[in-house]
């Protein structure tokens, strides 16, 4: 049972243009979500987060939005740079550590 | 400037024969987390120290045990790996997970367990 979903594997995104990545979850219970960066051969870095509260966070080129009605959240990262290319995991915590999603791979081609 | 180090970085064991990965941290944070990722798929919580405070996920195989002797280590023992156990192992640290402290996670780079 997954509670929290990446329904696109994969996306490739033109550099300058915006990047959108999307995730769906389950649990009414998740207070806190969070995105994290994965480059190969290397751990998870922690990118942007955003609490219940909020409907939107922004740091630099990255955007979190939040829809507590849909159960939907989504990282927007504007303009896309070739560095940009990763795979993107969303996460969510409620009365537990951290559910992730199985991640997508972003694409950015020059 | 490594703030959680993983060691090692690759892992080759026979099945059944015992294998121990290692972790430690230098941000002095209460609570350690031991995850199991498999190709293309969310890390998996196997289970997690607050402190020393050992928390076991319900569905973590009883073949993987931990240990965290102090605050800056801990480690993931696996007594008898089987084939299903090839994967990346990463270990996380965090200051709080509790609601309302929104704390994020700080990753390891992995260990990469092949099992022969």
């Amino acid at each position: 049972d997954q509670q929290v979903k990446q329904n696109s594997p994969s996306l490739s995104v033109q550099e300058g243009r915006i990047s959108i990545l999307n995730c769906d979850y389950t649990n009414s219970m998740f207070d806190y979500f969070l995105w994290y960066k994965k480059y190969p051969a290397e751990g998870p870095t922690f990118l942007i987060s955003i609490s219940s509260i909020k409907d939107k966070n922004e740091d630099g080129r990255f955007t979190v939005f939040l829809n507590k009605s849909a159960k939907h959240l989504s990282l927007h990262i504007v303009p896309s740079q070739p560095g940009d290319s990763a795979v993107y995991f969303c996460a969510a915590r409620g009365t537990t550590p951290l559910v992730f999603g199985k991640g997508t791979r972003l694409s950015v081609i020059a | 400037d490594a703030m959680v180090i993983q060691n090692p970085r690759y892992q080759v064991t026979q099945f059944g024969k015992p294998v121990t990965l290692s972790c430690s941290q230098t941000l002095n944070h209460n609570v350690m987390y031991w995850y199991q990722q498999k190709s293309s798929q969310a890390p998996k919580l196997l289970f997690h120290y607050y402190d020393k405070d050992f928390n076991n996920e319900a569905d973590t195989p009883d073949n993987f045990q931990s240990r965290r002797p102090n605050t800056s280590f801990c480690f993931l023992d696996i007594r008898s790996p089987g084939l299903g156990d090839a994967a990346m192992y990463l270990c996380a640290t965090s200051r709080d997970f509790a609601r309302g402290s929104n704390q994020p996670q700080h990753f390891g780079d992995g260990t990469r367990l092949s099992i022969l």
